[in-house]
């Protein structure tokens, strides 16, 4: 019940699409969903989050599309760059307490 | 966003000895970190939860006496391997939050246990 599933576990678009990443969880104690960013060697960055009173959040090309009945919630580049590849981790938590991440999705946007 | 910075990024010790690595956040106060571990394309697995001041809280099949974790101020928490092996080497991230508000993630620090 703790488990967050991620898919794709890998993804390659063209420069200007728009990759989709999708998560699935089962707990519903969960209220707050974080996408993160992770470049080779480094920690994750926080792109986007979104508590369940909302089905959709943008900010800037990332938005995060929420779907509570199904417990689903997905993230979407727009207009995706190179400087995108990397590999993308969504994860659910109650608060802000003990995220439980996803296997992580490696993107490859070509040029 | 507020800065968490890890300490050393890197580190290579012999098998045996015992490595400690640093997390502290830098223009905040946390009054909890947490510690991961990340194994090279896998994803990050929560290791223990410590709050400034009390014993850290260990997640199942973490071992608390070989992941020595210390949280002696609110800008400051540790996570010492003792006698590393091999099998310990991996990535380390800590994370910092201030009283219910979102985690900011260290770099990372690379464990090599040779």
């Amino acid at each position: 019940q703790q488990q967050v599933k991620q898919s794709p576990q890998s993804l390659i678009v063209q420069k200007g699409g728009i990759p989709i990443i999708n998560c699935a969880y089962e707990n519903t104690a969960f209220d707050y969903f974080p996408w993160y960013q992770q470049f080779p060697g480094k920690g994750p960055a926080l792109l986007i989050a979104i508590r369940p009173d909302v089905s959709e959040k943008k900010e800037g090309r990332f938005t995060i599309s929420f779907n509570k009945s199904a417990k689903q919630f997905s993230l979407h580049i727009m207009d995706s760059q190179p400087g995108d590849s990397a590999t993308y981790f969504c994860a659910a938590s109650k608060g802000f307490q003990k995220l439980v991440f996803g296997t992580g999705t490696r993107l490859l946007v070509s040029p | 966003g507020a800065v968490v910075s890890q300490h050393p990024s890197w580190v290579i010790c012999k098998s045996g000895t015992s490595v400690k690595i640093e997390c502290r956040s830098l223009d905040f106060q946390a009054t909890t970190m947490f510690w991961y571990r990340q194994f090279p394309k896998q994803s990050l697995m929560l290791m223990a939860t410590s709050n400034e001041g009390s014993k850290a809280t260990y997640e199942q099949g973490v071992e608390k006496d070989k992941f020595l974790i210390n949280h002696a101020s609110l800008t400051l928490s540790t996570l010492t391997v003792t006698s590393a092996h091999p099998e310990d080497s991996s990535f380390y991230i800590c994370s910092a939050e201030q009283g219910n508000t979102e985690a900011f993630f260290g770099q990372g620090t690379r464990l090599t246990v040779v």
